[in-house]
C-alpha cells in the first residue's frame, strides 16, 4: 500500500476554503484515494474517494493531478464544526481489505 | 437506528484481567475490522473478517482473539491485559464487494488498564 504524506497540522478561520494536501508518490494504477474525517471521542467518516481529476460531494472537493502522486482535499467555507483531524489514505480495495491510516492532519477552525 | 455499535463504550480494569469488546453492524457489511487508536492518535488497523473468515491479522500479540459468530458481529477478546493495552479500539464495517473504500466505524471503546 502507498505510504502517505500530509501536513501535522493546519489552522484557518471561519468561512475560508481550507485545502488540506496529501502526497502519495508510490501510488499504483488500481490505487484509490478516500479521505476520512474524524472528530474527538468519535471513530473516523468517510468524506470522499476519488481516482483521478476532481470529485465533489456535498461536503468536500477532491483535486487529483494527472501523475496522481497528490491529492487535495478541499473544504469550501469551513466553520467551527470542521475542526477534527483528516485522514489520506491510498490504497486498491479491490485486492485487499487492508486499510493504512497515516498520522492525518489535524484541522483548527477558529472564530 | 445505529450502524456500528460497540460495548463497552468506557472499560477500566487491572492488569492481568481479561476482558471483551463487542461489535455490532447492521448495514449487510460482508468486512469488518478492529483497529487501535493510541494517545498520539494513530490508527492502526489490528484485524480484518470476510464473511466470518479472518483476513488481516497485523501482527497483534496472540493475548488478542477477534471471534465472529456471524456476519454482523465481529468481538474483540484481550487475554492478560497489559498497561500497553490502554487505547480506544474502533470496530469498522465495509460492503466488501466492490471499489468503494467506505468504511462505517463505531463509537470507540475506551480502554484503559490500571
Amino acid at each position: 500500500l502507498a505510504k502517505t504524506t500530509q501536513p501535522i497540522s493546519m489552522d484557518s478561520y471561519e468561512g475560508q476554503e481550507v485545502n488540506i494536501t496529501c502526497s502519495h508518490n508510490n501510488i499504483a494504477t488500481n490505487d484509490y484515494i478516500t479521505w476520512y474525517q474524524q472528530f474527538p471521542s468519535q471513530g473516523p467518516r468517510f468524506i470522499i474517494q476519488g481516482y483521478k481529476t476532481k470529485v465533489t460531494n456535498e461536503v468536500a472537493s477532491l483535486f487529483i493531478p494527472a501523475d496522481r502522486k497528490s491529492s487535495t482535499l478541499s473544504l469550501p467555507r469551513v466553520s467551527l464544526s470542521d475542526t477534527a483531524v483528516y485522514y489520506c489514505l491510498v490504497g486498491d480495495m479491490r485486492s485487499g481489505f487492508k486499510t493504512i491510516f497515516g498520522a492525518g492532519t489535524r484541522l483548527f477552525v477558529k472564530a | 437506528d445505529t450502524a456500528v455499535s460497540q460495548t463497552p463504550k468506557y472499560l477500566v480494569t487491572q492488569m492481568g484481567n481479561d476482558k471483551s469488546i463487542k461489535c455490532e453492524q447492521n448495514l449487510g457489511h460482508d468486512t469488518m475490522y478492529w483497529y487501535k487508536q493510541d494517545s498520539k492518535k494513530f490508527l492502526k488497523i489490528m484485524f480484518s473478517y470476510n464473511n466470518k473468515e479472518l483476513i488481516i491479522n497485523e501482527t497483534v500479540p496472540n493475548r488478542f482473539s477477534p471471534k465472529s459468530p456471524d456476519k454482523a458481529h465481529l468481538n474483540l477478546h484481550i487475554n492478560s491485559l497489559e498497561l500497553g493495552d490502554s487505547a480506544v479500539y474502533f470496530c469498522a464495517s465495509r460492503l466488501g464487494t466492490s471499489q468503494d473504500n467506505e468504511q462505517f466505524f463505531g463509537p470507540g471503546t475506551r480502554l484503559t488498564v490500571l
